[in-house]
């Protein structure tokens, strides 16, 4: 069971839109309709963005969305503002109810 | 509203076993829709799921640290712990307790977490 595959980082412009990719295998991202994104705030608890690999809860801005092709999933953030500069993570269910995290995205809004 | 609390010592000597327990409030952790489980972060780092229990006693394992790991549950008490042995300065994280839903009732995903709690192993 290896971690998904993340960039360490990305920055985007207010307004702007970045996606941030999470690679991982048909064992875990590509075998399942199970990846779920998570926010982090420095010093707090991760906060659940997308599940489902496309789904969004209720609460959550519609500027963040999720999508999947093959083994890589993403997460896209449209309209970037000045509180979305976070840790970005990826989650997969990996089969035989274990999951694996990405390493962490560090969004850089400039 | 659902709140979970990790609790336990914030420093373990080397070798030792590392115990956390999380404790649920405002729902049952007696629930065939969720896993509960523990998740850590060394410094700096990314998030690493380490173990999951189900309500019936089912464990589930990080194969990376499965020979070190130990989790389980007391539905009297609405809790769920960690023990983690022979630990060195590697297993220094923030260590989170966290629900994943599995029904279409809530959102598949670890949809609530504690407020994660630091723990330090000296070199």
């Amino acid at each position: 069971q290896s971690a998904l595959t993340q960039p360490a980082s990305v920055s985007g412009s207010p307004g702007q839109s970045i996606t941030i990719s999470c690679t991982g295998t048909s064992s875990d991202v590509g075998g399942y309709d199970l990846v779920s994104w998570y926010q982090q705030h420095p010093g707090k608890a991760p906060k659940l963005m997308i599940y489902e690999d496309i789904r969004r809860p209720s609460g959550v801005s519609n500027r963040f969305s999720g999508s999947k092709s093959g083994n890589t999933a993403s997460l896209t953030i449209s309209g970037l503002q000045a509180d979305d500069e976070a840790d970005y993570s990826c989650c997969s269910y990996a089969g035989n109810s274990t999951w694996v995290f990405g390493g962490g995205t560090k969004l850089t809004v400039l | 509203q659902l709140q979970l609390q990790e609790s336990g010592p914030g420093l373990v000597k080397p070798s030792e076993t590392l115990s956390l327990t999380c404790i649920v409030s405002g729902d049952s952790i007696s629930s065939s829709y969720y896993y509960w489980g523990w998740i850590r972060q060394p410094p700096g780092k990314g998030l690493e799921w380490i173990a999951s229990i189900f309500y019936s006693g089912s464990t589930y394992y990080n194969p990376s640290i499965k020979s070190r790991v130990t989790i389980s549950v007391d539905t009297s008490k609405n809790q769920f712990s960690l023990k983690l042995s022979s630990v060195t300065a590697a297993d220094t994280a923030v260590y989170y307790c966290a629900r994943y839903c599995t029904s279409t009732t809530c959102y598949v995903g670890f949809d609530y977490w504690g407020q994660g709690t630091l723990v330090t192993v000296p070199s």
